[in-house]
């Protein structure tokens, strides 16, 4: 069974361009979650999605991100006209209905120059 | 504002010892805690976690303590082993039914075991 997979593992986008991040969870999980990690901070919770769900967005930035987790195929989440700051590590996370533990990815690293 | 704090940035323990790792939280409506390491370029694993109704989770050679009056909660991890090395995060959330919604995280501990 593999575990949650996120790619690419680095992505190097220029000032305006788009950012997409893709997270297949694992096998059997419905529920995924975003976090970002920006340098020398904890994990920021960013959104929660289950198939064609968002579930709950309280952390997702108002403006240029977005999130989907579709019926079919992986959970993307896009970030339009990056800037500098956006440049984090984004971790997605997996968990099954019933409400388990969740197991995170490798995560994206996205440098903005 | 802060609300988990992990205020030691870096712990040094020699292999065998027991490893202390410490957590303060302000937020009263927390009622889920879990603890996560990660190394170098890989996502955070889950470690252990313990709901708000008990003061204590054992698993092996990791216990997590709860002490809700004081806003508090520790890992123990005994006896260290070098494998430990890694960051410890530990995280809170307001829902007790597992998953990772809404998780708040501190900035973690670089645990280092000395040989």
């Amino acid at each position: 069974n593999a575990g949650v997979m996120q790619n690419p593992r680095h992505l190097v986008r220029r000032r305006g361009q788009e950012a997409r991040l893709r997270c297949s969870p694992m096998k059997g999980h419905s529920h995924v979650y975003w976090y970002r990690q920006l340098p020398e901070e904890g994990l920021k919770f960013m959104v929660y999605l289950q198939k064609e769900n968002i579930i709950d967005e309280s952390g997702m930035p108002k403006e240029r991100f977005s999130a989907e987790f579709p019926k079919e195929g992986p959970s993307i989440l896009r970030i339009q006209q990056v800037v500098r700051g956006d440049s984090a590590a984004y971790f997605c996370a997996s968990s099954p209905p019933e409400g388990t533990e969740a197991f995170f990815g490798q995560g994206t690293r996205l440098t903005v120059v | 504002d802060q609300q988990v704090k992990q205020n030691s940035p870096s712990l040094s323990v020699q292999e065998g010892r027991i490893s202390i790792l410490n957590c303060d939280y302000t937020n009263s409506m927390f009622d889920y805690f879990l603890w996560y390491k990660k190394y170098p370029a890989e996502g955070p694993t889950f470690l252990i976690s313990i709901s708000s109704i008990k003061d204590k989770n054992e698993d092996g050679r990791f216990t997590v303590f709860l002490n809700k009056s004081a806003k508090h909660l520790s890992l123990h991890i005994v006896p260290s082993q070098p494998g430990d090395s890694a960051v410890y995060f530990c995280a809170a959330s307001p829902y007790s039914g597992g998953g990772a919604d809404g998780l708040t995280f501190g900035k973690g501990t670089h645990l280092i075991i000395q040989p």
